[in-house]
């Protein structure tokens, strides 16, 4: 079966502008995460979904980062006002019981 | 301090060298992850443990719950393992990060 997707896989834009990115998880898995990883550097937490409520928002670094998940399935990430800092690799995973699943990250680069 | 603790956080090795990378966590868990990320950033899942000991071809991973420490094993290393590793457990009961927190990663260099 599938595995997780996400898109895009590259994403260039310039400071000031909104990005959105997509994470389609494996169909059934309820929990879903979102992660961020910075060049050089670990996994960064950032939001967690069970089924489509968040109870874990505490890695988000500002109020320029949202996230939501429709139908307990697909997740979308929005940055607004992109800064040079948001540069990174934005990983999302889904699970099931305890395994995750990772997809293959959007790279974002903020000029 | 982190709740999960890698060491060493750098590991260059030669062919053929036998590897151990080390993990330990300070919170109760209910399951312990090893991860393998390779350079373009593809995340795979190595083992998923709770007790004892697993095996996969040339990996070994252990854990220990008394003393909250897992290591991964690579026997006759290759360059082909040359990746990071990370260590993840899953928390009891709760927590932040919807229970899974990462260890900061062992990067692994094996040269021909």
């Amino acid at each position: 079966g599938a595995g997780v997707s996400q898109s895009p896989s590259n994403k260039v834009t310039e400071k000031g502008k909104d990005v959105e990115l997509r994470c389609d998880p494996i169909s059934g898995h309820t929990a879903l995460y979102w992660y961020r990883q910075s060049l050089g550097q670990g996994l960064e937490f950032l939001i967690y979904f069970q089924g489509n409520s968040a109870p874990d928002k505490s890695g988000l670094p500002s109020d320029r980062f949202s996230a939501e998940r429709t139908g307990g399935s697909v997740s979308t990430l929005t940055i607004q006002r992109t800064q040079q800092e948001d540069s990174a690799v934005y990983l999302c995973a889904s699970s099931l019981a305890l395994e995750p699943f990772f997809g293959p990250g959007t790279r974002l680069t903020v000029l | 301090k982190n709740e999960v603790e890698q060491s060493p956080q750098n590991l260059t090795a030669q062919e053929g060298e036998f590897i151990t990378i080390n993990c330990s966590y300070s919170v109760g868990i209910s399951a312990l992850h090893w991860l393998q990320q390779h350079p373009g950033g593809g995340i795979v899942s190595l083992f998923m443990l709770s007790s004892g000991k697993k095996k996969h071809g040339r990996l070994i991973a252990t854990i220990n719950i008394q003393e909250k420490h897992s290591s991964l094993h690579i026997t006759a290393s290759h360059p082909r393992d040359s990746a990071v590793y990370i260590c993840a457990v899953r928390s009891l009961g709760g927590g932040s990060q919807g229970n899974l927190i990462f260890g900061k990663g062992t990067k692994l260099s094996v040269k021909p």
